[in-house]
């Protein structure tokens, strides 16, 4: 089967920089993406990796190393508005099912 | 218009109710699916349909009976569910089944006494 770890809570400050770390267990693998979901708001799309290395748009990058089994996503410039939980998705061998991580809270502070 | 649309925003139902959940998209995606959020946790699957057809069916119970009267409709009906099925209903759509880009709906929050 498959499984995604992410840490459950990270803080930082306004205009700070932070790293939100997936690593996952596939059976199979085509890539990782990344969603962000305010509270009671619905889970927008981030980015996708299929291939190693750092992936950038705007203030978030991600990361992919398929040797590692590991990903993250890199936030820059913090804002309050980044206040969000951010989930890693990869998606099931051989199915059309895509499997969210445990999700990280991200607490932005002024 | 880049739009996933549910309704309602909010229901409250009891356990004899029978209530449907509706969602709607106009970005000619062929895929759309069905996902249950409890607090605090990842949306999980429930239900894929590709081309109207109903293509995953992650085992859910009978209660929950997803419909697809066409490629920009998708409904749940809901008929004796437990207080356990209260959470978020998420609907989403992509272009095709399994894309890794998934176009979200605001959610249907559903509480069942």
């Amino acid at each position: 089967g498959q499984s995604l770890e992410q840490p459950s809570e990270v803080t930082a400050v306004e205009g700070a920089i932070v790293q939100i770390n997936c690593t996952y267990q596939t059976s199979g693998f085509y890539g990782l993406s990344w969603y962000q979901q305010h509270d009671g708001g619905a889970p927008t799309f981030l980015s996708y990796n299929a291939l190693d290395g750092l992936e950038e748009t705007g203030r978030f990058s991600s990361f992919l190393s398929r040797s590692d089994s590991y990903g993250y996503l890199l936030l820059q410039e913090l804002q309050m508005k980044d206040s969000a939980s951010y989930f890693c998705a990869v998606r099931e061998d051989n199915t059309d099912k895509l499997i969210f991580g445990t999700g990280t809270r991200l607490q932005v502070f002024p | 218009d880049t739009e996933v649309t549910q309704t309602p925003k909010h229901l409250v139902m009891g356990m004899t109710n029978k209530k449907s959940l509706k969602c709607e998209q106009h970005m000619g995606h062929r895929a759309m699916y069905w996902y249950k959020q409890k607090a605090k946790k990842p949306p999980e699957l429930m239900f894929v349909y590709s081309y109207e057809k109903l293509s995953i069916n992650e085992s859910v119970p009978s209660r929950f009976s997803p419909e697809c009267p066409n490629s920009s409709l998708l409904n749940l009906h809901l008929h004796a569910l437990q207080p356990e099925d209260s959470a978020l209903y998420l609907c989403a759509s992509s272009q095709i089944s399994g894309a890794d880009e998934q176009f979200f709906g605001p959610g249907t929050r559903l509480t069942v006494l």
